[in-house]
């Protein structure tokens, strides 16, 4: 595609609920990143998937959240029973992923979860 | 292991003045180093970024970084701000002989440009 797609754009879920978060990388990437942004702070990684495969996990913040990604394209991100804290913009990344190469991050408009 | 500063939240610069977001890093070796740039409520969007060569690298927008590689820096500067310019920005670095490694993000400083 011509460039990160992410859905929903928005997500209002109550407090306990699952959700779903999806990712579609600019084809070809098999570099895949998840972020997290709350209102008004930095970046905090979640996860890093090179192809199918999941090298960094470290930055998942609970076993509520996982994240899988198949066919080395699509990717989501699940978090279960949802509390208020998880409220935030969730951010997309890809890139290359090959060796040697820059590696530049093109980001997807996010989706904001609120937790009601 | 690799790491990157932005030891200022916030930058306040008179429009038309230069303006600098600092940055510094951490890495074994010779880093890649970016700059991103957020819009209030959009996303992350790449502003440049140095790999090798000149150590003064030109992006989007009119901004330039410079590479001081004694000073482990990667400064963000323009020379003559515009209130538009009133945005998040962030630093990355990458290792590039780290096999699976990833782009660490600074925490952001917030730039802010009054007319």
């Amino acid at each position: 595609g011509a460039g990160v797609s992410q859905s929903p754009s928005n997500k209002v879920t109550e407090k306990g609920k699952d959700v779903e978060l999806r990712c579609d990388p600019i084809s070809g990437h098999t570099a895949l990143y998840w972020y997290r942004q709350r209102l008004g702070q930095g970046l905090e990684f979640l996860i890093y998937f090179q192809g199918n495969s999941a090298p960094d996990k470290s930055g998942l913040p609970s076993d509520r959240f996982s994240a899988e990604r198949t066919g080395e394209s699509v990717s989501t991100l699940t978090i279960q029973r949802t509390q208020q804290e998880d409220s935030a913009v969730y951010l997309c990344a890809s890139s290359s992923g090959l060796a040697g190469d820059t590696d530049t991050q093109y980001f997807g408009p996010g989706t904001r979860l609120t937790v009601l | 292991a690799q790491s990157v500063a932005q030891p200022e939240d916030q930058v306040n610069v008179a429009e038309g003045n230069p303006l600098t977001v600092k940055c510094t890093y951490s890495v074994s070796g010779n880093p890649y180093l970016f700059w991103y740039v957020q819009y209030p409520n959009r996303g992350l969007q790449f502003l440049l970024k140095y790999i090798t060569g000149d150590n003064l690298v030109k992006g989007s927008y009119g901004f330039e970084a410079e590479f001081n590689k004694s000073q482990t820096s990667f400064h963000l500067k323009k020379p003559s701000a515009l209130v538009s310019d009133s945005a998040l920005y962030f630093c990355a670095v990458r290792d590039p002989y780290s096999s699976a490694s990833k782009i660490i993000f600074g925490s952001g400083t917030r730039l802010s440009i009054r007319p």
